[in-house]
């Protein structure tokens, strides 16, 4: 199994750009979510899916969308992108919120 | 919603001696406390977890206690080691999501 993986590993945007996050994951897990760390900082819940057609805000979702077409996939899209999203992407899996969650390797985006 | 808060914010250790780090959180509903490791650059890793029907779990140098009246849990690593130096995280959940805290800067010194 690959696990849970995110593409790109770094991003460099302007402001004002978009992009799509990817992430994907192999173990058939139906709860996904996005978190942003800043530096020194903890993990901030961005969106969350517990499973296909299903998503929800967490506590940071202004700026980003999510979608879950798929169980394996959660892309997260950064509409327009601002300095103030430089941060550190992690997306997480699990087979429930009461389960150990997988992270992915993380993506660093900066926005200039 | 759940608030986790996380004490303290940094800790330093000689080799060989025990860390504690303690958690609290405040949704009574929360039912499974995990522990992420976090070394520089890299994703967390989970390296213990607890239910809340179980008091305290142990995986060799690494324990979690739970109580529940009080509404917090701790992790006890013993017997330091250099590789331990990392940042902790616990978490509690909110009925959908996992709430983190906002985590323990520990160093091993030599």
């Amino acid at each position: 199994n690959a696990g849970v993986t995110q593409t790109p590993k770094f991003q460099v945007l302007k402001t004002g750009q978009s992009m799509t996050l990817q992430c994907a994951q192999d173990m058939n897990h139906e709860y996904m979510s996005w978190y942003r760390q800043d530096p020194g900082m903890g993990l901030r819940l961005i969106h969350y899916s517990v499973g296909a057609g299903i998503t929800d805000q967490g506590e940071v979702p202004n700026g980003y969308n999510v979608s879950r077409s798929t169980t394996e996939d959660f892309p997260l899209r950064l509409l327009s992108a601002a300095p103030s999203q430089t941060s550190v992407y992690f997306c997480a899996s699990s087979y429930s919120n009461s389960y150990e969650q997988y992270f992915g390797p993380g993506t660093r985006l900066t926005v200039t | 919603g759940e608030n986790v808060e996380q004490h303290p914010s940094t800790l330093s250790v000689q080799e060989g001696d025990s860390a504690v780090i303690k958690c609290t959180y405040s949704d009574s509903a929360s039912n499974y406390f995990p522990w992420y490791k976090q070394e520089l650059g890299k994703r967390p890793q989970l390296i213990i977890d607890i239910r809340s029907n179980v008091g305290e779990k142990k995986d060799q140098r690494i324990a979690v206690t739970l109580n529940k009246t009080a509404k917090h849990f701790s992790l006890h690593i013993t017997e330091t080691q250099p590789e331990d130096s990392a940042v902790y995280f616990c978490a509690g959940t909110d009925g959908q999501n996992f709430v983190f805290g906002p985590g323990t800067r520990l160093s091993v010194l030599p």
